[in-house]
């Protein structure tokens, strides 16, 4: 069974576009983060939620709407895509913030 | 500023040697350090987790430090061996109630055969 599960694995679209990102976690972890891994390999925290609830909005651009329908769940709706969203993004959960699980990422092309 | 530093050239050792990576950090006082892999295409897989009151941990063939006078941890992986092979990322909590780690940008390790 897969802890974390994203999907699609690979996306391309176009510019312009509104894309959706889902992610969800079978391992009962109360929170759930969206990070985002550029060219040069370097993740990025864009959020947390700790129950359903938002916690961290890392200054990222409101074009990018997380959603978490439950504790299990934290989709990522980006509108508008633009060719610098073009990256790696990783969903990850954990108890209490230690030892993070990540999903095995969604990369994402914008042409 | 605030930073966490690895080392950005690859490490290529020999097989059977020790691979010894560091993670230095600026202007944190982390409450712990966790240290995780990453492979080509997949995404990071937790390895160990260190607390400021531990100097030491280990797990199999893994032993992480932690000095937080240095601001420093190191990450020894004994008796590599080719399957080691992967960008090896140090994280920390920046203990300011924001439930986020803040990743290194990694250090890749090559074990040549």
């Amino acid at each position: 069974d897969t802890a974390v599960s994203q999907t699609p694995k690979y996306l391309v679209t176009q510019m312009g576009n509104d894309k959706s990102i889902k992610c969800e976690q079978n391992l009962g972890h109360d929170t759930m983060y969206w990070y985002k891994q550029d060219s040069k390999k370097f993740l990025k925290i864009m959020f947390s939620y700790n129950n359903k609830e938002l916690i961290i909005n890392e200054t990222v651009p409101n074009r990018f709407s997380p959603k978490s329908p439950d504790k299990a769940h934290l989709n990522l709706h980006i509108n508008s895509l633009e060719l610098g969203d073009s990256a790696v993004y990783f969903c990850a959960s954990s108890p209490d913030g230690n030892g993070y699980t990540f999903g095995s990422g969604t990369r994402l092309t914008v042409v | 500023s605030q930073k966490i530093e690895q080392n950005s050239e690859a490490l290529n050792i020999q097989e059977g040697k020790t691979a010894t990576l560091t993670c230095n950090y600026t202007n944190y006082s982390p409450a712990y350090l966790q240290w995780y892999r990453q492979d080509p295409g997949r995404g990071p897989v937790f390895l160990l987790l260190i607390r400021e009151n531990e100097k030491e941990k280990r797990k199999e063939r893994l032993k992480v430090t932690f000095d937080t006078t240095l601001k420093q941890s190191l990450f020894h992986i004994t008796a590599s061996q080719p399957a080691d092979s992967a960008t090896y990322l140090c994280a920390l909590d920046p203990m300011d109630s924001s439930y986020k780690l803040i990743f290194g940008s990694g250090t890749r390790l090559l074990v040549r055969p």
